[in-house]
């Protein structure tokens, strides 16, 4: 079955502290990954996707297909990072719809 | 210009009835997806439409439909409610055609209480 776990529910660090959003994924294909992002009264909006392998607001995140993960890292958390992180991923093909995990609310203190 | 686009933002309705949920697309966006998002919870796939043709749905009942208009804006109905599902109704809208591949962007939402 295709899903995608994010295990912590809350994540608290200080600014300046180095961030790690786990995500790993179950599929039998070649799906694509993104990290999508919510900050407080905003839509939803993408932050990366594996395809593009960019960074972006300093995040980055690496596909490993053999732990099936895509962890968002940031070596330096800033206070505006705060904001609620989903996972996603698209099975391809003629649908391209998007399987979320549950998200990852960090909070960084100042 | 505009994003997507969700009317109304904010509705209450009792168990048993009917709700329609509608979304304008990004000027030139064609394909339109619907997620509900409970509380706690990820976005959940519900249906997808290009060019006016459904083109992907989710595990949700058969109360649940859509539909897509010449203009490409769309409706989400839920007929014969029921409190679960209560919940924030996203409408998002990509350029082209459904294939991964194409960024997806969400409007703010529909808050949906059943009560």
């Amino acid at each position: 079955a295709q899903r995608v776990t994010q295990p912590e529910k809350l994540l608290s660090v200080f600014k300046g502290a180095p961030v790690e959003l786990k995500c790993n994924y179950s599929y039998s294909g070649s799906p694509e990954l993104f990290w999508y992002v919510q900050y407080s009264r905003q839509r939803l909006q993408l932050l990366l996707r594996h395809i593009s392998r960019e960074s972006i607001k300093g995040f980055t995140a690496d596909l490993n297909k053999g732990e099936t993960s895509f962890h968002l890292k940031k070596p330096f958390a800033q206070e505006e990072d705060s904001a609620m992180y989903y996972c996603a991923l698209s099975g391809g093909g003629s649908q391209g719809n998007l399987i979320f995990g549950k998200g990852t609310k960090l909070s960084v203190k100042p | 210009d505009a994003g997507v686009t969700q009317s109304p933002t904010h509705l209450i309705k009792t168990r048993g009835q009917q709700v329609t949920l509608r979304c304008s697309p990004i000027s030139g966006h064609k394909s339109v997806s619907w997620y509900q998002q409970v509380l706690g919870q990820g976005p959940q796939f519900i249906f997808q439409y290009y060019e006016k043709e459904e083109r992907g749905r989710g595990n949700f009942p058969d109360r649940f439909s859509a539909r897509q208009f010449p203009n490409y804006s769309s409706e989400l109905n839920v007929n014969a409610l029921l409190l679960g599902d209560s919940a924030l109704y996203l409408c998002a809208s990509s350029l082209d055609s459904p294939v991964s591949g194409n960024t997806i962007y969400f409007g703010e939402g529909s808050w949906l209480t059943v009560v």
